[in-house]
Order: C-alpha cells, then sequence, then structure tokens
C-alpha cells in the first residue's frame, strides 16, 4: 500500500523564520496528499491538501507543492510564528480508499 | 456543519480495570469511523474502523474491542486496561465512498492507567 516518509523532530526555529519539512511518499499512481497539524492537547485538523499532481496546497500562510518527480509534498512556510508550534503529520490514502496512512510527525517549536 | 464529540477527555485508571470511551458524530450520515492510538511522542497508530452499523475492522490485535451500536457512535472498550494502553486516542470520520478522503477528529481522551 502507499506510505509516507516524513522528517523526523523536533524542529525548532525563531519567529519570522523559514520553515521546510519533508515529507516523501510511496504510492501506486497519484494518490491525493495531505498535511494536518496537531495543537497541544487536542486533535488533527487538516491544514491543507493537494489532490493531483503539481497542485498547491495551501492554508495560512502554509503551502506544499505536489511534485512527482521527487514524489515529495514538503510542508513550507515563510515566517512562522509563536502560534504555529505544533506537531504536524503528512499523511496520503493507504490501500484501502477508506484509511490514511499517517507519517511519524514532526514537532515544531517556535520561539520568540 | 458536522461535529465530532469524544469523552471523557481525560481518564486515569487502574490496571485491569474496564474502559469505555465514546465518540459521536452530528451532523452527517454513515460516516466512516476511526480510532486512533497517539503514544507520547509518536506517531497515529490505526486501531479500528467501521463502515457501518455493526461493521469493524481491527487493525491491531490487542485487549481493546470497538463497537457502532448506533450510525453516528463508536465505542472503544477493554476488559481488562493494560499499563501499554495509555495514550491519546482519537476518534475521526470521514464521509464514505466517493473520493473524499478527508479525516475529521475529535480533541481527543488522554487515557492513562497506573
Amino acid at each position: 500500500g502507499n506510505s509516507v516518509t516524513q522528517m523526523e523532530g523536533p524542529v525548532t526555529l525563531s519567529e519570522e523564520a523559514f520553515l521546510t519539512i519533508n515529507c516523501t511518499y510511496t504510492a501506486t499512481g497519484y494518490p491525493s496528499l495531505f498535511w494536518y497539524v496537531q495543537y497541544p492537547g487536542e486533535g488533527l485538523q487538516l491544514l491543507l491538501k493537494a489532490t493531483k499532481a503539481d497542485d498547491k496546497g495551501s492554508n495560512k500562510g502554509f503551502e506544499a507543492t505536489y511534485r512527482k518527480e521527487t514524489t515529495s509534498f514538503h510542508l513550507e512556510k515563510g515566517s512562522v510564528q509563536v502560534s504555529d508550534s505544533a506537531v504536524y503529520f503528512c499523511a496520503s490514502p493507504s490501500g484501502s480508499a477508506r484509511q490514511l496512512t499517517f507519517g511519524s510527525g514532526t514537532q515544531l517549536t517556535v520561539l520568540p | 456543519s458536522q461535529t465530532i464529540h469524544q469523552w471523557p477527555a481525560t481518564l486515569v485508571q487502574p490496571v485491569g480495570s474496564p474502559l469505555s470511551l465514546e465518540c459521536t458524530v452530528e451532523g452527517t450520515s454513515n460516516p466512516n469511523l476511526y480510532w486512533y492510538r497517539q503514544a507520547a511522542g509518536r506517531g497515529l497508530q490505526l486501531l479500528f474502523y467501521s463502515v457501518g452499523i455493526g461493521q469493524i475492522s481491527s487493525e491491531v490485535p490487542q485487549n481493546l474491542s470497538a463497537s457502532r451500536p448506533q450510525d453516528r457512535q463508536f465505542i472503544l472498550s477493554s476488559k481488562k486496561l493494560l499499563l501499554s494502553d495509555s495514550g491519546f486516542y482519537l476518534c475521526a470520520w470521514s464521509v464514505s465512498g466517493g473520493l473524499n478522503l478527508i479525516q475529521y477528529f475529535g480533541a481527543g481522551t488522554r487515557l492513562s492507567v497506573l
């Protein structure tokens, strides 16, 4: 089935720094790809998605481009804020269309 | 709009005691439902999923079980908790059928087994 490999953390940045969290996928075909965010003590929220190759998902200043050449979906933000401190998960449908497989999560801490 | 509720938010239970966590979804019909566990500092482990009333698929054999007595109700249970059952339990739902694979998560239940 499909799988995603996510950059291990933790990642610590200063406010206004540039963020990249790497995610690569292995899949048959071109599945949808997702980034979820989990703020402390909460469940996961969908941050952004891309449904086909070359799509760019964006939300709250975060972006990720679905690149089939490199089988990647890296998450980027040009200027992080303290409020972006959270765990970020890359996800892709698994072998069953009803399930998602999640990366291991990357803890981001942004310092003021 | 759709909402998902999980309770309790936190739970402290002794080893060997039973467990019942409840999840309900509002504003949608016949959702796919999921239970995940997140151990401290780790990713998500899918425990169970359900595509309809009484239909449960188990992903990981263990001393937990799940039931779906109603269309929008999903219950995670155990007869005897183990220390290793401690973790953060998340319920999620998705639209059944079609190509919309987005999963929507509840706020989670933090379980500590002592």
